[in-house]
């Protein structure tokens, strides 16, 4: 199975300041039509995870403008322009070309 | 709006068996891959099954194949996952979740193996 990597493990993050985590899959993820499946997912405490960012850098509907998302191969990275009290939680990048696999996680909290 | 209602966890003894469903509403569920991921209390995602619109494809993870199996009743626009033989470490929250980019989750039932 493909093993995702995400840095770092935990983040505290002032308020209106940007954050980012960053995500290393431990081979390609460019399938076979040319697509590149890397996901972000948010998981408040006690909800269900919900994705965010979808096939590297599409954000979902709903999705606030200050999440971004980037790479390309192995690399890949979220960011986020300007943390709110609500992007709190755990942060999870999972690839969906092969067999799909997550991340450890990132817990975001606010310093 | 594409609606996931999870449902069909409880406490069950190792080696036993528990049926989970997952009713789909707001999507052409009988085109659509479904799969189920788990979580195990305060750890990470696993997946552990995918089928596809019409059942011809089903994965499994690993750590489930040969204990557990995925279906579906398009008819009902429902997904099941029959889980047997559990053991102490299949504890865990279990979602359904969409396709293979899992782009939209059930609110998760609640699986406990324990004697």
């Amino acid at each position: 199975d493909v093993v995702m990597t995400q840095s770092p493990l935990s983040l505290s993050v002032t308020l209106g300041q940007p954050a980012s985590i960053s995500c290393r899959a431990s081979q390609g993820l460019v399938s076979g039509d040319g697509n590149t499946y890397l996901n972000w997912f948010h998981q408040r405490p006690g909800q269900s995870p919900r994705r965010l960012i979808h096939e590297v850098s599409k954000r979902d509907s709903g999705v606030p403008d200050r999440f971004s998302g980037s790479g390309s191969g192995t690399d890949f990275t979220l960011k986020i322009s300007r943390v709110e009290a609500e992007d709190v939680g755990t942060y999870y990048c999972m690839q969906g070309t092969h067999w799909p696999t997550f991340g450890q996680g990132t817990k975001v909290d606010i310093k | 709006e594409m609606q996931l209602v999870d449902s069909g966890g409880g406490l069950v003894q190792p080696g036993g068996s528990l049926r989970l469903s997952c009713k789909a509403s707001g999507f052409t569920f009988s085109r659509t891959w479904m799969s189920w991921v788990r979580q195990a209390p305060g750890k990470g995602l696993e997946c552990v099954a995918l089928v596809r619109s019409d059942e011809a494809e089903k994965h499994y993870a690993d750590s489930v194949r040969g204990r557990f199996t995925v279906s579906r009743d398009n008819a009902k626009n429902s997904l099941y996952l029959q889980m047997n033989s559990l053991r102490v470490e299949d504890t865990a929250v279990y979602y359904c979740t969409v396709g293979w980019s899992l782009d939209s989750w059930g609110q998760g039932t609640l699986v406990t193996v324990s004697s």
